[in-house]
């Protein structure tokens, strides 16, 4: 298994602009989930998904915010629009069952908002 | 939300040393899971003890958990350059729920 597939790897947008990061879980791992790392905040748990479903997205900054999750092999974060501290390294992770085990991280999408 | 802290937030030791890195969280818990993170990379997972175990091992890797007293600790044996990463513990109450990471500590392995 390539592991978790997370693209593009480096974005740069300017203020304003629409950004779609995506996400390829591990097949067969049912639950998936984004993350925000900051220096100053850490790693923030934004949203997460099992089953396909959005269980908790209380994480989520503001209504600029959203992500989908349309089956099983594929998600979107979407930022619209854009604002300079949304600049951030976004982690998706894919589990078997939760967090009964161990999450894989992708390698992130490192995003700049100019 | 409960959230791990790790202590220290960094650490530097010689090769071949010990490492020692404690965290401690807030509420009752699932399980406890450690991750390390090299620059520019993601989380990759080490290790998880559940809230029934008390001490884990994996290669030299070592791993205890006090429930009573809201801790855990990681302890790397005879460390070497390529350890050098950040360090997180993560928590979760319930597996339904998504892991709460800490701040990390930032290991440092001199030759």
């Amino acid at each position: 298994d390539a592991g978790v597939i997370q693209s593009p790897r480096h974005e740069v947008t300017e203020m304003g602009q629409e950004v779609t990061l995506r996400c390829k879980p591990i097949s067969g791992h049912n639950s998936l989930f984004w993350y925000r790392q900051t220096m100053m905040r850490g790693l923030e748990l934004l949203i997460y998904f099992n089953n396909n479903v959005p269980i908790d997205d209380s994480g989520m900054p503001e209504d600029r915010f959203s992500a989908k999750m349309p089956n099983a092999s594929f998600s979107t974060l979407k930022i619209q629009p854009s604002e300079p501290r949304d600049s951030a390294v976004y982690f998706c992770a894919s589990s078997f069952d939760g967090a009964n085990y161990g999450y894989t991280f992708g390698s992130g999408t490192r995003l700049t908002v100019v | 939300s409960q959230q791990g802290e790790e202590d220290p937030q960094a650490l530097s030791i010689q090769e071949g040393e010990n490492a020692t890195m404690n965290c401690s969280y807030k509420t009752s818990i699932n399980n406890l899971q450690w991750y390390r993170q090299n620059s520019g990379r993601g989380l990759v997972h080490l290790i998880l003890i559940r809230s029934n175990e008390r001490e884990k091992h994996s290669g030299r890797l070592r791993v205890t958990l006090d429930t009573s007293k809201k801790s855990s600790s990681l302890l790397i044996t005879a460390s070497r350059a390529a350890d050098t990463a950040s360090y997180f513990c993560a928590t979760a109450s319930v597996p339904i729920d998504g892991l709460t990471f800490g701040k990390g500590t930032h290991l440092i392995i001199q030759p």
